[in-house]
C-alpha cells in the first residue's frame, strides 16, 4: 500500500534538474508531496488532484497519471535550499495519507 | 498565526511505560493526523481525528490510541512501551472543508526513546 519513490538518492550541481517519481499500486483521489530537512518538520510542496488541479509551490512542477497511479515532481534551475528529503503521499481513502519512502536530494556548489 | 505545537520535544521513557503526546492544530484547522517516523523512514500513519471521533487509522496495534479534544487540540497515547515504538512522532493539522485536497501542516514532532 505504500507508493515507491524512485531513485531513493540524488546528487546535483546547483543548477541542474532533478525528477522524483511515485508510483501506487491503488488507485489515488491525489498525490502530495512533501520536502523535510534534516531535523525539521515536512513541509507542504504541492497537491495533485485527479482532473488536473494542481495546488501549491510556484517554483516547483509536478504530473499526476491517473490511469497509472504514477506521480513525478519536477525540480528544474536547483538551489542549494532544495536540499532535503522529498515524499510523497497517496491518498487512497479520504483523509489518510501514506508516505514513501523518502527520496534524499543534494545540491552541491 | 500560530503553526501546529507538539510537547514535549523530547521524551524517555522505560519499557513498559505509558506516555501521552500532546498536539494543537494550525489556527482554523479542525483535523489532527498522527504519524510516527523512524530514523530514515517516511511518516506512517497511525491514526486521524476529525470531531472528536477517529476517522482513519493505519496498522498501529490497539496500544496506541488518541484524542481530540473540543478546540482540536489532540493527545497520542501509546501504552505499555516497546523499544520499536523509539521515534519522531508527527502531528500534522489540516482544514477539512476538502477532504481530498488539504495540505498537512506539520509539527516539529515529539522524539520519544524507549530504554
Amino acid at each position: 500500500q505504500q507508493p515507491v519513490q524512485s531513485p531513493q538518492a540524488v546528487i546535483l550541481r546547483e543548477g541542474e534538474d532533478a525528477v522524483i517519481n511515485c508510483s501506487s499500486s491503488k488507485a489515488l483521489y491525489s498525490v502530495h508531496w512533501y520536502r523535510q530537512k534534516h531535523g525539521e518538520a515536512p513541509v507542504f510542496l504541492m497537491i495533485l488532484l485527479k482532473g488536473g488541479e494542481q495546488k501549491g509551490h510556484d517554483k516547483i512542477s509536478a504530473s499526476f497519471n491517473e490511469k497509472k497511479q504514477q506521480s513525478s515532481l519536477y525540480l528544474t534551475a536547483s538551489q542549494l535550499s532544495y536540499s532535503g528529503t522529498y515524499f510523497c503521499g497517496t491518498e487512497i481513502s479520504g483523509g489518510k495519507l501514506i508516505f514513501g519512502q523518502g527520496t534524499e536530494l543534494s545540491v552541491k556548489p | 498565526d500560530a503553526g501546529v505545537t507538539q510537547s514535549p520535544t523530547h521524551l524517555i521513557k522505560t519499557r513498559g511505560q505509558q506516555v501521552t503526546l500532546r498536539c494543537s492544530p494550525k489556527s482554523g484547522h479542525d483535523t489532527v493526523s498522527w504519524y510516527q517516523q523512524a530514523l530514515g523512514q517516511g511518516p506512517q500513519f497511525i491514526f486521524q481525528y476529525y470531531e472528536e471521533e477517529e476517522r482513519q487509522r493505519g496498522n498501529f496495534p490497539d496500544r496506541f490510541s488518541g484524542h481530540q479534544f473540543p478546540n482540536y487540540s489532540s493527545e497520542l497515547n501509546v501504552n505499555a512501551l516497546l523499544l520499536g515504538d523509539s521515534a519522531l512522532y508527527l502531528c500534522a493539522s489540516s482544514g477539512d472543508t476538502e477532504p481530498y485536497n488539504s495540505p498537512l501542516h506539520f509539527g516539529n514532532g515529539t522524539r520519544l526513546t524507549v530504554t
